[in-house]
């Protein structure tokens, strides 16, 4: 399988624990977004790579949300204290060309 | 600042009949992209187009095809005879201003009852 793929696929954790997500994308692909959708919402960017830089991010990653592409191969997303809030599913995407974006099968967070 | 309405939250349409899921955006750029993408069930988005705002011809791919009216602003898809595969979330988003960040749509649900 050569997509995205991301890991785990879901996660139940209680509120005020530390999760974190691994991205791994297209093997030629450069560029590496997250996103998080709520039930019922479009994906709403959270922040994006180009190689192991962290070029941009949204007013929606907190201080308790990190993200890292230490190689600018895969990456993680920590949350940090989790709240209710958080439960969502966190997609990751990849880009050749920052045109079209393809997407992993994201990761279920469930914050109890 | 840039925005994506899909003023259809829902719609259920019999095999075989043509649909039109509707997208208006908003954006103050003059160079942008518009983009439509499907969520199946099983939850993975599917990139389906990419058009530029500088490229105003419709596009047709098999049952697929969009039409782009920058008077209007609107990007419009339309599936012709559907299937009950056509089942999904379909979402319509944009990028502009020369950030990597996209804009989606809150998504169109079309149901193909067989």
């Amino acid at each position: 399988d050569t997509g995205v793929s991301q890991d785990p696929r879901h996660k139940i954790t209680k509120r005020g624990q530390n999760v974190t997500f691994r991205c791994d994308p297209i093997s030629e692909h450069n560029r590496l977004y997250w996103y998080r959708q709520t039930l019922g919402q479009g994906p709403e960017f959270l922040t994006y790579f180009q190689n192991e830089a962290q070029l941009e991010k949204s007013r929606l990653l907190s201080d308790r949300f990190s993200a890292e592409r230490p190689k600018g191969s895969f990456s993680t997303l920590e949350i940090q204290r989790t709240e209710q809030g958080d439960s969502a599913m966190y997609l990751c995407a990849s880009s050749p060309s920052g045109y079209e974006q393809y997407f992993g099968p994201g990761t279920r967070l469930t914050v109890t | 600042a840039q925005k994506v309405t899909q003023a259809q939250t829902e719609i259920s349409v019999v095999e075989k009949e043509d649909v039109t899921l509707d997208c208006v955006y908003e954006t103050r750029d003059t160079t942008y992209y518009l983009f439509w993408y499907k969520q199946p069930p099983s939850g993975e988005l599917v990139f389906l187009i990419r058009r530029n705002s500088f490229d105003e011809q419709n596009e047709i791919s098999g049952r697929y095809s969009w039409n782009f009216q920058k008077s209007t602003s609107s990007f419009n898809f339309t599936i012709t005879a559907s299937q009950v595969v056509d089942s999904a979330v379909y979402f319509c988003a944009l990028n502009s201003g020369g950030y990597q960040k996209v804009t989606f749509g809150i998504g169109t649900k079309l149901q193909v009852i067989p």
